[in-house]
């Protein structure tokens, strides 16, 4: 069975400064890999998704990430952070079986 | 498109009580999920269907919990009875095909006192 690993709680970022969020899955086959963002108090919606082909995609609002094959891992990006970008990340990965979620990286950036 | 809907978004019952959760998933969808968000464990899968019919349920914590996806367009999570433990966040998500991805509701706060 898949499993998600994100390795950081909570990140602190000045607004400027570049994010990068780890993430690494346990699957042995081909995967799908997301990255889903939950503003406070709202719900799950959809970053970025992989599927095939170029391993760096880019998402929505400027957030990008990299599917690294060798290492399992999908990290998230973003050069410049907002005040905006507040929110909680969550990787995701489906294997062979639904979504399975990583506990999540919590994102405040201050002024 | 307007989304998944689920309802209610909040719920404050007691223990002992049967609470029922609804979600609308999005029309043409032929995937639901439902999911539990606590801050201990995350987000976890309870049970998801494919074209109405339960496909895993090995998710759901215990008898006290069931659901039924009557038809494409409506699907019901119960607990009954309730118990405080229950308390989190359920979310209900729907996709199209094996691959796309998913698309969630705004989710039931549920608070069981």
């Amino acid at each position: 069975a898949q499993s998600v690993s994100q390795h950081n709680h909570h990140v602190i970022l000045s607004e400027a400064a570049s994010l990068e969020l780890g993430c690494n899955y346990s699957y042995g086959g081909t995967v799908n890999l997301f990255w889903y963002v939950q503003y406070p108090g709202q719900h799950l919606q959809l970053l970025l998704k992989y599927f095939s082909g170029d391993p760096l995609v880019k998402g929505i609002k400027g957030f990008e990430a990299e599917f690294i094959k060798s290492k399992f891992s999908f990290n998230l990006r973003k050069p410049s952070v907002q005040w905006s970008d507040t929110a909680e990340y969550f990787c995701a990965v489906k294997g062979n079986t639904p979504l399975v979620f990583g506990k999540g990286t919590r994102l405040s950036v201050i002024a | 498109d307007a989304g998944v809907i689920q309802s209610p978004r909040h719920e404050v019952t007691e223990m002992g009580q049967e609470v029922t959760l609804r979600c609308k998933p999005i029309s043409g969808h032929n995937s639901l999920f439902w999911y539990r968000q606590t801050m201990m464990r995350g987000l976890e899968l309870l049970i998801y269907f494919n074209n109405n019919v339960p496909i895993d349920d090995s998710g759901m914590p215990e008898d006290r919990f069931s659901a039924k996806m009557p038809n494409a367009s409506f699907s019901t999570l119960k607990i009954q009875p309730s118990e405080p433990r229950d308390s989190a966040v359920y979310f209900c998500a729907s996709t199209t095909g094996g691959l796309g991805p998913y698309t969630f509701g705004s989710g039931t706060r549920l608070t069981v006192v």
